[in-house]
């Protein structure tokens, strides 16, 4: 079974540029998770999908940051403009449906803000 | 504010040892508690999770939730250099939220 696939793996901007992630879940899981993982901190939910459906984004900075999951399947995650503080590695996690307690973890997408 | 503490370490314990991971929680509607392990530069796998008061195993692994004091647990036997990472508490009350984790070093 192939994980969930993340692009690119590396990313390096300068404040104030646009950037966006994207995110390919595990075939079948219908929950989608985009987390920020600043360096020595733990992950932070940003925003969480059900199917094409926001369930939770009450974490996400809506000025600057946005996402997608306009058929139920993949997803986009977009800085628009980017900070110094948005620098951290970005996870996109899947679980099945209602299954949270088993979310799988994409490889993650590192960020650098200079 | 929902917040999830750990002790930062790095903790180090030699081979063979029992390795005792804390994690203590504000929200007393937290509904579940779960373990993830995180190599450096790779992502957190779920090791396991907790429901009920008590404790739980799996294999090396045993998880220990106290709900009235709000402290959750983890402990490894037999610890293996191959254990060495940074591990990390999460809780669900609502969203999901994590700890900052606490980074384990076995010595051979």
């Amino acid at each position: 079974e192939a994980g969930v696939a993340q692009s690119p793996r590396y990313k390096i901007i300068e404040k104030r540029q646009s950037v966006a992630f994207w995110c390919n879940p595990i075939s079948g899981h219908a929950t989608l998770y985009w987390y920020q993982q600043i360096l020595g901190q733990g992950p932070k939910l940003l925003i969480q999908f059900q199917n094409n459906g926001v369930v939770d984004d009450s974490q996400l900075p809506k000025d600057r940051f946005s996402a997608e999951r306009l058929k139920g399947v993949d997803s986009t995650l977009k800085i628009q403009p980017a900070k110094l503080e948005d620098s951290a590695v970005y996870l996109c996690a899947s679980s099945l449906a209602g299954a949270y307690y088993e979310q799988y973890f994409g490889p993650g997408t590192r960020l650098t803000v200079t | 504010q929902k917040e999830v503490e750990q002790n930062s370490g790095p903790l180090s314990v030699p081979e063979g040892a029992i390795a005792s991971l804390n994690c203590t929680y504000s929200d007393r509607g937290s509904q579940s508690f779960f373990w993830y392990r995180q190599y450096s530069g790779k992502s957190p796998e779920l090791i396991m999770f907790i429901y009920s008061n008590g404790d739980k195993e799996d294999g090396r692994f045993t998880a220990q939730l106290n709900k009235a004091s709000q402290y959750v647990s983890l402990l490894i036997r037999d610890s293996q250099p191959s254990d060495s990472a940074t591990y990390l508490c999460a809780v669900k009350a609502g969203d999901m939220r994590f700890g900052a984790g606490t980074r384990l070093t076995v010595k051979p």
